[in-house]
């Protein structure tokens, strides 16, 4: 099964910045899925992000709020941009255990306090 | 839109105690039922995934039972540990590798 490497695994940022989160797997994967959880809610899906293509967005969220970027089957990024005090969060990378019949594994997770 | 409920929301209970929690879900477009572990400053840990009506299956002290048809899992976890203080959470699958989650159960084991 694949393992996430994901940083930073917390941070506090200033309203009005932007933060980039990094995922990086251990083994080549044709999608990632970037999925938030804010407090008191359940984890909700962001986009999915395929190498060589647009990531897909859910209802609710936008690319210029969180672009992401997939360069290549191992690695994706996802940017929170123009923070408010409704982006703290928990911020978690995604991928496919082999097939969906598995699960999903996760990254261990980013914990984001917007100020 | 899917609408994934569990509950109870919390609890408490004492090592040794054997316990359970629901997951509830909308039984049209079904293909998959999640149970994942999450542990505090941990990454979520798949611990099931069901796909047939009536599927029941383990994993050491942990069970699961699953009902497509009335949209309702049950997680059992049998002679509770402080190890398993955790927050178990289910997802609703679609069949388009978009997983839809319930709120959690957040679990306290006291020695």
């Amino acid at each position: 099964s694949a393992v996430i490497s994901q940083k930073p695994s917390r941070d506090i940022c200033q309203r009005g910045t932007s933060l980039t989160i990094q995922c990086q797997v251990d083994s080549q994967v044709t999608m990632m899925f970037w999925y938030r959880q804010q407090p008191g809610q359940s984890l909700t899906l962001i986009a999915t992000a395929n190498q060589g293509s647009e990531a897909t967005y859910e209802s609710g969220f936008v690319i210029d709020k969180f672009p992401i970027s997939r360069p290549n089957l191992t690695f994706s990024t996802l940017t929170v941009s123009n923070m408010s005090p409704e982006d703290s969060s928990i911020y978690l990378c995604s991928v496919e255990l082999g097939s969906a019949n598995y699960g999903y594994t996760f990254g261990s997770g980013t914990r984001l306090t917007v100020v | 839109i899917l609408n994934v409920e569990q509950s109870p929301q919390s609890l408490h209970v004492q090592e040794g105690d054997s316990t359970n929690f629901t997951c509830s879900f909308p039984s049209s477009n079904f293909y998959a039922l999640h149970w994942y572990r999450w542990e505090t400053a941990k990454s979520p840990e798949a611990l099931f995934v069901m796909t047939l009506n009536g599927d029941e299956k383990k994993k050491g002290r942990i069970s699961a039972t699953l009902n497509t048809k009335e949209g309702y899992s049950y997680l059992y976890i049998k002679g509770s540990q402080p190890e398993d203080s955790a927050t178990y959470l289910c997802a609703s699958d679609t069949g388009f590798q978009k997983l839809v989650f319930g709120t959690g159960t957040r679990l306290l084991v006291s020695p």
